[in-house]
């Protein structure tokens, strides 16, 4: 089974900018995975920020963009703020309605 | 609002049935699909199936295929996920999740979670 690969763990600067990927263990990833992203804090249900590579779930802050960086799925976060500490998670979609998360990326910010 | 609001949480022993809901509200519940993802104790998130409600077409992970059996009842938009002979490493918080678009791709709301607790 196809592997989804992320950074375990990132450290950024308040105020600095981070940018999480989220790769294949086999292949690059393209729009037609439909890369999301979502973050989570310990306790909580993951809340969506990125959709389909590069849409804002609604209330999602400008701060969080999504894109695709050479062959993998990337999460960019401008300005961190002290309140980005969590959990991200990648997603992509494999087809025949299959989808695979990633391990998660524990970010730090310090 | 979309919503989706998921049953209480659960405490079984090792052999028994379990099926816990999802139910959702502000949309057509027909219309798009319910995925389901397992978060096993300090674990990461896993994709365990989908089901599209119209049709009550179902895809499940390889993981989990032959282990749990995803329904919906669209009359009283809900979705099932059950179990019929727990394991302790059912152990999880579940959750219940609808993509952005009528499509198997691009969840974008979540139901609160499940704790299913799995214990003899």
């Amino acid at each position: 089974q196809t592997v989804v690969t992320q950074e375990p763990s990132f450290a950024v600067s308040p105020g600095g900018t981070v940018t999480l990927t989220c790769g294949l263990s086999s292949g690059s990833v393209s729009t037609s995975y439909y890369p999301s992203w979502y973050q989570q804090t310990p306790g909580q249900a993951p809340r969506t920020l990125i959709y389909s590579t590069n849409t804002r779930s609604s209330g999602v802050p400008d701060r969080f963009s999504g894109s695709i960086l050479g062959n993998k799925a990337a999460l960019t976060i401008t300005g961190a703020q002290a309140d980005d500490e969590s959990d991200y998670y990648c997603v992509l979609y494999m087809g025949s309605g299959i989808s695979v998360f990633g391990g998660g990326t524990k970010l730090t910010v310090l | 609002e979309v919503q989706l609001v998921q049953s209480g949480a659960e405490v079984k022993k090792p052999g028994e049935s379990l099926k816990i809901s999802c139910k959702g509200s502000g949309y057509s519940f027909s219309s798009y699909c319910v995925a389901w993802v397992r978060q096993m104790p300090g674990k990461g998130l896993e994709w365990m199936g989908i089901i599209y409600p119209g049709d009550s077409d179902t895809r499940y992970s390889p993981s989990f295929q032959g282990q749990v059996t995803i329904s919906a009842d669209k009359s009283i938009s809900t979705a099932y996920l059950q179990w019929s002979s727990l394991k302790a490493s059912d152990t999880a918080m579940y959750y219940c999740a609808r993509p952005a678009y009528s499509g198997f791709y691009s969840i974008d709301n979540w139901g609160q979670g499940t704790l299913v607790t799995v214990s003899s």
